[in-house]
Order: C-alpha cells, then sequence, then structure tokens
C-alpha cells in the first residue's frame, strides 16, 4: 500500500494569514500515461463526510474558493490556503488513488 | 442535485454481519462507481472498495478480503456494503462515496453520504 504522510499535525494560524500543509506518498503517484498526480485534498468538519477540494493535485473542484490551492508532483504535495477564514477551520486529509486510494492521517487547522 | 442516503445506525455483537445501503438519486446510477470509505473516531477515512453499479464488478481492498461484498439494486439506485465476522475494531462511520476523476480504476469521492454508524459490541 501507498502510505501517505501529513505534516504538521495541526497548525494555528491568524485570520487572513496563509495556511500550508504538506503531504509526502510513499512512492510516485504520477501515472505516465497521462502525466497527472493522483492526489486529492479533503476537508472535514466534525460530522460531516469530507469534501473534495482538489484533485489531479492542484484542479479544484467545483465551487471550492480559490483561497485554496494544491501544488507539488511525484511524492510530495502542498495545500495552500492563501488567506484563512472562519470557515476554513477543520481538518484536512491527502488522498492518493494511483493504486487503490488511501488517505493521510489529517491536518487539523485552527485560529490562532 | 446528486444525493446518497444511507441506512441507520447499527450495533454487533462480536462475530455478526452488517449490511448497509445507499440510495442514490440526482444522477444515472449506473454511470459512476460506488465506493465503500470507514472512518474510526478520531482516525483517517480508511478506504474499503469500489463497485460499477452498471456490471457488478468489484476491487475490494486487500485488508478486508474475504468478509466483505458489495452489491447493488439497480431498479431501485441502491448499493449495499455486508460486512462479515465483525470485530471491535470494525467499529466506525461507514461512508458511501460516488467515484470521479480516475486515471485507473481507483478515483477521487465528490459525493459522500451522510454515513452510518456500526458499533460492535459485546
Amino acid at each position: 500500500d501507498i502510505v501517505m504522510t501529513q505534516s504538521p499535525d495541526s497548525l494555528a494560524v491568524s485570520l487572513g494569514e496563509r495556511a500550508t500543509i504538506n503531504c509526502k506518498s510513499s512512492q510516485s503517484v504520477l501515472y505516465s500515461s497521462n502525466n497527472k498526480n493522483n492526489l486529492a485534498w479533503y476537508q472535514q468538519k466534525p460530522g460531516q463526510p469530507p469534501k473534495l477540494l482538489i484533485y489531479w493535485a492542484s484542479t479544484r473542484y467545483s465551487g471550492v474558493p480559490d483561497r485554496f490551492s494544491g501544488s507539488g508532483s511525484g511524492t510530495h504535495f502542498t495545500l495552500t490556503i492563501s488567506s484563512l477564514q472562519a470557515e476554513d477551520v477543520a481538518v484536512y486529509y491527502c488522498q492518493q488513488y494511483y493504486t487503490a486510494a488511501t488517505f493521510g492521517q489529517g491536518t487539523k487547522v485552527e485560529i490562532k | 442535485q446528486v444525493q446518497l442516503v444511507q441506512s441507520g445506525a447499527e450495533v454487533k455483537k462480536p462475530g455478526a454481519s452488517v449490511k448497509v445501503s445507499c440510495k442514490a438519486s440526482g444522477y444515472a446510477f449506473d454511470s459512476y462507481d460506488i465506493n465503500w470509505v470507514r472512518q474510526a473516531t478520531g482516525q483517517g477515512p480508511e478506504w474499503m472498495g469500489w463497485m460499477n453499479p452498471n456490471n457488478g464488478k468489484t476491487e475490494y481492498a486487500q485488508k478486508f478480503q474475504g468478509r466483505i461484498t458489495m452489491t447493488r439494486s439497480t431498479s431501485i439506485s441502491t448499493a449495499y456494503l455486508d460486512l462479515s465476522s465483525l470485530r471491535s475494531e470494525d467499529t466506525a462511520v461507514y461512508y458511501c462515496a460516488r467515484g470521479v476523476y480516475g486515471s485507473k480504476s481507483y478515483a477521487v469521492f465528490d459525493s459522500w453520504g451522510q454515513g452510518t454508524l456500526v458499533t460492535v459490541s459485546s
């Protein structure tokens, strides 16, 4: 199985400041046939299912605010929230879908 | 709008089986794979497998091989998850999720059910 490791486990950011979450995969999730990274990001709030934010490592899902962006390739990826809003308090997960599907352990984002 | 509605919470004894349903609406049920993902309290999600509602083809995560079955009823746009030989470690919220944007057989999940809490306790 591909192991996904996120860092940090939690972070506190002031409103309007940038939040950066990292995700590392134990092997490359770049699919050579279409040159796409099979990496997604989700947001989960208490009592709710995860919500898709980003797929193909950097494509924003429909309706997702543009303050959310994804980057990276191969084994190292980043989710950036450019200007943290109160409603962004949540746990964020990365997921690879290159071989089966595995998720990271999550990063909890709070307001400082 | 796309909606996945799951059956209610279950309490089971160790060694028993559980069947969770997931009714789809708002899209063509047989056009997208249904995946099942579970999440124990305080843990990250764990993918269990996918099913193609059009032909019934399935793929299960190796961890669950031998005690998991995914089926569907296309006439009522409903998918089912059967998990047998339950143990306390299977206590979790179980979600169905629609699969989209995959390169191979695997995908991301754009719509999720509300979740079904399965508690395994003697």
